[in-house]
């Protein structure tokens, strides 16, 4: 596809469930983010994974969470235990993120209800 | 990390020119300046990149002085339609690449 793309578009589950987001992002980005936007607020950093590097994780909120990026490609964004905070929208986005050029490409987001 | 300051809101007519500021007083020399534009229910879209002095493009010019501390987004006889939430962010390559938003302005744009 021409842009980035992210499944499910909406999920339920109970609180307590793990559950797992993917991200596919534009073919040939290096750069991949993973934010949270909770309702009415702004987006709260979560990982960044740049090329080969190790990914920088220092939004992550608790050890619930993790991401993996396999191939340089898509990544999968894993919450486990899930309690009702984590509701909200999760957005991945990607870019080449060379030369001082940040330009990212955002996806239509995962909103998260944890019931 | 540079940390930005933007009105939380403002409000505007259609046909009317709009300037929002940033204040990023720590800005570090290899930073760059990015605008972002979000709808309700859909994920940030850029908007205009710059360095310094003035960057223009089909959508939107970007102010920067010369000390680089602050940046003004200024949208042309804005419409209804630009009603959105606008962020201002600072970072490059010297902040790892990490792109961090703050909670920026939402502009209202009224008939």
């Amino acid at each position: 596809g021409a842009g980035v793309s992210q499944s499910p578009s909406n999920k339920v589950t109970e609180k307590g469930k793990d559950v797992e987001l993917r991200c596919d992002p534009i073919s040939g980005h290096t750069a991949l983010y993973w934010y949270r936007q909770s309702l009415g607020q702004g987006l709260e950093f979560l990982i960044y994974f740049q090329g080969n590097s190790a990914p920088d994780k220092s939004g992550l909120p608790s050890d619930r969470f993790s991401a993996e990026r396999t191939g340089g490609s898509v990544s999968t964004l894993t919450i486990q235990r899930t309690q009702q905070e984590d509701s909200a929208v999760y957005l991945c986005a990607s870019g080449l993120n060379r030369g001082g050029n940040t330009e990212a490409f955002f996806g239509q987001g995962t909103r998260l209800t944890v019931v | 990390l540079a940390k930005t300051t933007q009105p939380i809101s403002m409000d505007s007519y259609e046909g009317q020119e709009v300037n929002i500021t940033c204040s990023h007083n720590n800005i570090a020399t290899n930073d760059y300046i990015t605008w972002y534009q979000q709808f309700p229910s859909q994920g940030p879209r850029f908007i205009i990149q710059g360095y310094k002095t003035k960057v223009t493009n089909e959508v939107a010019s970007l102010f920067i002085p010369a000390d680089r501390k602050s940046s003004t987004l200024s949208l042309p006889r804005v419409s209804l339609s630009d009603t959105a939430v606008y962020y201002c962010l600072v970072g490059g390559n010297n902040q790892g690449g990490k792109l961090i938003f703050g909670q920026g302005t939402e502009l209202s744009v009224k008939p």
